[in-house]
């Protein structure tokens, strides 16, 4: 079955700056990877996904790239701010089900 | 639409006792997923359904673990008997896989402390 490692588990970076979060997969059939953001107490909740035919896709302040051929794929989240503190989990996903990656917290400081 | 609806959204119980989760997927959605969110495991797939049909079952830590679907608007996790290590928050989620976008939405989740 599918394999989805993150890192790193933690990253506290100053608000206004960069975050970059990583996953790597083990199932090249894998087609659909998703990026859920859970704030404490709170269900998952899809902010970005991308498919296996595209490469890059982006949605104001966040973007996610993927490299299929090193089944690779990140989150890069540009000007954070404090509200985007959140543990954040990668997917993949094979034969329609979804597996998470552990979960990045992330902190943002003002 | 609602979301996906799961009740109750906690529960205590004492170690020994049965718990019965329940989970009402998105109207028109045909699959459903049980995860167990822990800090150590994290989010792990405990059973997922297929038109009300047990697909994967792989994930159900133990025989005291049971999942039905009896229709396509309701699904339970059953524990029965419960130990203080089944204490989690337990999300259902659905999805309708199209050509375009897999729509997996989760539950507000169940929060289950076991004393």
């Amino acid at each position: 079955g599918e394999n989805v490692e993150q890192h790193p588990s933690t990253l506290s970076v100053q608000e206004g700056d960069s975050a970059v979060i990583k996953c790597t997969y083990s199932d090249s059939a894998s087609n659909y990877f998703p990026w859920y953001k859970q704030e404490l107490g709170k269900r998952p909740q899809l902010i970005i996904d991308i498919r296996s035919n595209v490469g890059e896709k982006k949605d104001q302040r966040i973007a996610v790239t993927l490299n299929k051929t090193a089944k690779h794929f990140s989150l890069h989240i540009t000007e954070t701010q404090p509200e985007d503190s959140a543990v954040y989990f990668c997917a993949g996903t094979s034969y329609g089900k979804l597996t998470f990656g552990q979960g990045t917290i992330l902190t943002v400081h003002p | 639409d609602a979301g996906v609806i799961q009740s109750p959204r906690h529960e205590v119980t004492e170690m020994g006792q049965e718990v019965t989760l329940r989970c009402k997927p998105i109207s028109g959605h045909d699959y459903l997923f049980w995860y167990r969110q822990t800090m150590m495991r994290g989010l792990e797939l405990l059973i997922y359904f297929n038109n009300n049909v047990p697909i994967d079952d792989s994930g159900m830590p133990e025989d005291r673990f049971s999942a039905k679907m009896p229709n396509a608007s309701f699904s339970t996790l059953k524990i029965q008997p419960s130990e203080p290590r089944d204490s989690a928050v337990y999300f259902c989620a659905s999805s309708l896989q199209t050509g375009s976008s897999y729509g997996y939405t989760f539950g507000s989740g169940t929060r289950l402390t076991v004393v």
